[in-house]
């Protein structure tokens, strides 16, 4: 069974320029949240998905937005990056909507100059 | 406040002991926990979860929660130099959003 798999692995963007974030889950799962980890904040809750309907979202600003497919793939759009939005994007899938553990994938590591 | 705090550590036991990795959070509605596993470079790996009070054993690892005190911790018996890693603690408050303390590092001694 696959796992989640993320793409780009690695991304390098200049400062004022956008970019979008790949994800597809687990085969089956409807769950997709995203986060973002920095060696100073740890991981950081981003915005979750299930069915195509965002349920969550955390405590990021607009430029940072997502969108989840029918087949439960999901894209995050981060535009007119910061040097600050330099960090690894996780993607962790679940099986059901709630209280189920959550599987991630490698990681896209967004590198802003 | 963060929603869950750990021991940042590090912390470090020889090969064969006992590690000891707590956590408290601060959503008292929280209903379910995780440890996740984390080597550097590469991205969290799932060891456990418990959503009652009490003990959870699963090889090596055993998982602790406390509700009223708002605790939870993981013990790793027989420790191997392969377990040093950052151990994540996750609550899961509501849907399948996340909160992350920032984790502990541990090092086993060979």
């Amino acid at each position: 069974k696959a796992g989640v798999t993320q793409t780009p692995r690695y991304l390098i963007k200049t400062r004022g320029q956008q970019v979008t974030l790949s994800c597809s889950p687990i085969s089956g799962h409807r769950s997709v949240s995203w986060y973002q980890q920095t060696p100073g904040q740890g991981l950081q809750f981003l915005f979750e998905y299930f069915s195509e309907t965002q349920r969550n979202k955390g405590n990021f600003p607009g430029r940072f937005s997502g969108r989840q497919f029918s087949n439960s793939r999901s894209e995050m759009n981060v535009s007119t990056l910061e040097l600050g939005d330099s960090a690894l994007y996780l993607c962790a899938s679940c099986r059901q909507d709630m209280n189920t553990e959550a599987f991630f994938g490698q990681g896209t590591r967004l590198t802003v100059v | 406040q963060k929603e869950v705090e750990q021991n940042s550590g590090p912390l470090s036991v020889p090969e064969g002991a006992i590690a000891s990795l707590n956590c408290t959070y601060s959503d008292r509605g929280s209903q379910s926990f995780f440890w996740y596993r984390q080597y550097s470079g590469k991205s969290p790996e799932l060891i456990m979860f418990i959503y009652s009070n009490g003990d959870k054993e699963d090889g090596r690892f055993t998982a602790q929660l406390n509700k009223a005190s708002q605790y939870v911790s993981l013990l790793i018996r027989d420790s191997q130099p392969s377990d040093s890693a950052t151990y994540l603690c996750a609550v899961n408050p509501t849907g399948n959003q996340f909160y992350f303390g920032t984790g502990t590092s541990l090092t086993v001694i060979p």
